[in-house]
């Protein structure tokens, strides 16, 4: 069974920093493209970032380039969301998804992870 | 950045109607269109894939059409569980973007 577990999510006060990691388990890890997406409770999807399978390649929404760092470990079967010098608009619930490949759609979400960015 | 535009945002709708939400790229994105819902408390769950593929255990009344900027999400005969909302997203471009949702609720 396909699983993904994220983590690492809790308050954070602006400016600081926070990782997010999420466990894969129950497919070939290292075989997908992994994405972040989070949302705001009550509002839409966002899409933030991704990461290709051998995390030779990245990409990011405009909002977070230059502050937030996707990377993964697939030795580990772990992906991660390094958060720095976060503000209030970073408050959301950040799900990790998976695709096939690039242009593939997400076709397993995890269940998310709270971030509050707040004083 | 590809915006895309759902409309309608919000559908009143009974049990056995037929339901069709819309979604309207910035551009083309060839067939690069996918369909989520995505029910309170829960994860977005996959439903339509490259604009018309449905996804492996999703009921045989979702279907989607389209190709190049506009596409559309059907619904043949609405269920109880079935209302939630619906996000379109294009994973044509490099970054992906989602619509702004459609929550469909219960007439």
């Amino acid at each position: 069974e396909v699983q993904l577990v994220e983590s690492g999510g809790g308050l954070v006060q602006p400016g600081g920093s926070l990782r997010l990691s999420c466990a894969a388990s129950g497919f070939t890890f290292s075989g997908y493209w992994m994405h972040w997406v989070r949302q705001v409770p009550g509002k839409g999807l966002v899409w933030v970032s991704r990461i290709n399978s051998d995390g030779s390649s990245t990409s990011y929404a405009d909002s977070v380039k230059g502050r937030f760092t996707i990377s993964r470990d697939n030795a580990k079967n772990t992906l991660y969301l390094q958060m720095n010098s976060l503000r209030a608009e970073d408050t959301a619930l950040y799900y990790c998804a998976r695709s096939l490949s690039s242009r593939s759609s997400n076709d397993y979400w995890g269940q998310g992870t709270l971030v509050t960015v707040s004083s | 950045d590809i915006q895309m535009t759902q409309s309608p945002s919000s559908l009143s709708a009974s049990v056995g109607d037929r339901v069709t939400i819309t979604c309207r790229a910035s551009q083309s994105i060839n067939f690069y269109l996918n369909w989520y819902q995505q029910k309170p408390g829960k994860a977005p769950n996959l439903l339509i894939y490259t604009a018309s593929n449905l996804q492996s255990g999703v009921p045989s009344r979702f279907s989607g059409s389209g190709s190049g900027t506009d596409f559309t999400l059907t619904i043949s005969s609405l269920q109880p569980e079935d209302f939630a909302t619906y996000y379109c997203q294009q994973s044509y471009s490099t970054l992906y973007t989602f619509g702004q949702g459609t929550k469909l609720e219960i007439k």
